[in-house]
């Protein structure tokens, strides 16, 4: 199994541009969620999705879009990048068995730099 | 809402040293409780996690959590530091539906 895997690695855009950060897992979590991590902040929830079909809000979800037409695939979407959005982006995958929420396995993350 | 404290955002300890990762959470109901470790330019993995009733919580790598319910605390312990303990540790809780909250992060130092 591959996991979590993001790409890109490394992006820098500019102010105003957009760009979708791609997201896959092969694991058939029915959860996948989006992060952002910057310096002493931990992680913070952007987007998550319980379902092919279903998505929610998270703490930060202003400037992003989220869409999940498959059980595998969570993009997400930048919409008009500001340097406010500079950070590093984690998708993450989860999964529930024997009454219990279970882990989140994390992808490598995305290194985004807005100029 | 949930949240969760972790008290020291840095820690330095000696080599050979015991480790001690401070972790709170708020709430009267014990939720999902996890640690997760980033080694630099890496994702989170998995260290450890709560299991409902247990108190003491075995992981990866000699690192243990105690669970205190009266305390609201999940702290993180190793009884004797390695040079290649020295990352970021994060204390997590979900709650529902696959979320996690997480605290801010302790990097730990390990000294020679």
């Amino acid at each position: 199994n591959a996991g979590v895997t993001q790409t890109p690695k490394f992006q820098v855009l500019k102010t105003g541009q957009s760009m979708t950060l791609q997201c896959a897992q092969d694991m058939n979590h029915e959860y996948m969620s989006w992060y952002r991590q910057d310096p002493g902040m931990g992680l913070r929830l952007i987007h998550y999705s319980v379902g092919a079909g279903i998505t929610d809000q998270g703490e930060v979800p202003n400037g992003y879009n989220v869409s999940r037409s498959t059980t595998e695939d969570f993009p997400l979407r930048l919409l008009s990048a500001a340097p406010s959005q500079t950070s590093v982006y984690f998708c993450a995958s989860s999964y529930w068995t024997s009454g219990e929420y279970n882990e989140q396995f994390f992808g490598p993350g995305t290194r985004l730099t807005v100029l | 809402a949930q949240s969760v404290t972790q008290l020291g955002s840095h820690v330095s300890v000696s080599e050979g040293a015991l480790v001690l990762l401070r972790c709170n959470y708020s709430s009267s109901v014990p939720p999902y409780l996890f640690w997760y470790v980033q080694y630099p330019n890496q994702g989170l993995q998995l260290l450890l996690k709560y299991t409902t009733g247990a108190t003491l919580v075995k992981g990866i790598n000699g690192f243990e959590a105690e669970f205190k319910k009266s305390e609201t605390s999940f702290h993180l312990t190793k009884p004797s530091a390695h040079m290649s303990d020295a990352a970021e540790y994060f204390c997590a809780a979900n709650t529902n539906a696959g979320k996690s909250t997480f605290g801010d992060g302790t990097t730990l130092t390990v000294k020679p």
